[in-house]
């Protein structure tokens, strides 16, 4: 059975400071791996989706890297906002179908 | 283009009542998830429709929870004699079902309340 790992539990970061989220999984036969981004009493918002085949990917500022070998995979956040503040969630797709979660990291940036 | 849509976004019930969500995914997507959300804890699936059929419902907690997808469209989980201990935040997700790549797009959630 897949578990996801996500450290930390929480993060306090002052504005403009480079942050790295961490996800770590048991099971290294996984087809994807989906990073989100959850705000306060919303739903979840998809930001980066990395194939197996794939080392990493990257959106604006955000870059997602995946290493399989070790079970690991790396949320980097450069020149962090306030408006990144939210819950980052790492998701494992093993089967093709259903999502394995991890607990989230709760990020708050400050002004 | 329309997102995922969830209705309602807040339910209050009383213990022992019957309840359904109901979820509209994105038009096109034949996948469909369920899952469960509780306070402070990342989402834990419930089933997954691969079009009008359940093709996983492994992760449904015992037979007060059921789901169905009747059109191949919208979906309603149906949850009968309700506990307080089903108090969360149901997410519904959708895909494409471009495998491998089927991105999931999540909905708003629905917050239940069994009081």
């Amino acid at each position: 059975k897949q578990e996801v790992t996500q450290i930390p539990a929480a993060l306090s970061v002052p504005e403009g400071e480079n942050l790295v989220l961490n996800c770590s999984f048991t099971d290294s036969a996984i087809y994807n791996l989906q990073w989100f981004r959850q705000d306060p009493g919303k739903g979840l918002t998809s930001l980066l989706l990395i194939q197996s085949s794939q080392r990493e990917q990257t959106s604006g500022r955000l870059n997602a890297s995946l290493d399989k070998s070790s079970g690991r995979s790396t949320l980097y956040i450069a020149a962090s906002q306030p408006g990144d503040s939210a819950t980052y969630l790492c998701a494992i797709n093993n089967a093709g179908n259903m999502l394995t979660f991890g607990g989230g990291t709760r990020l708050m940036v400050k002004p | 283009g329309a997102g995922v849509s969830q209705t309602p976004s807040n339910k209050v019930t009383e213990k022992g009542k019957y309840v359904e969500l109901r979820c509209d995914p994105i038009s096109g997507h034949t996948a469909l998830y369920w899952y469960r959300q509780s306070l402070g804890q990342g989402p834990e699936f419930l089933i997954y429709f691969q079009g009008t059929g359940a093709a996983d419902d492994s992760g449904l907690p015992n037979d007060r929870f059921f789901a169905v997808r009747p059109e191949g469209s919208v979906s309603t989980l149906k949850i009968q004699r309700t506990e307080r201990g089903d108090s969360a935040v149901y997410l519904c997700a959708s895909s494409a079902r471009v495998f491998p790549y089927n991105e999931q797009f999540f909905g708003p959630g629905t917050r239940l309340t069994v009081l």
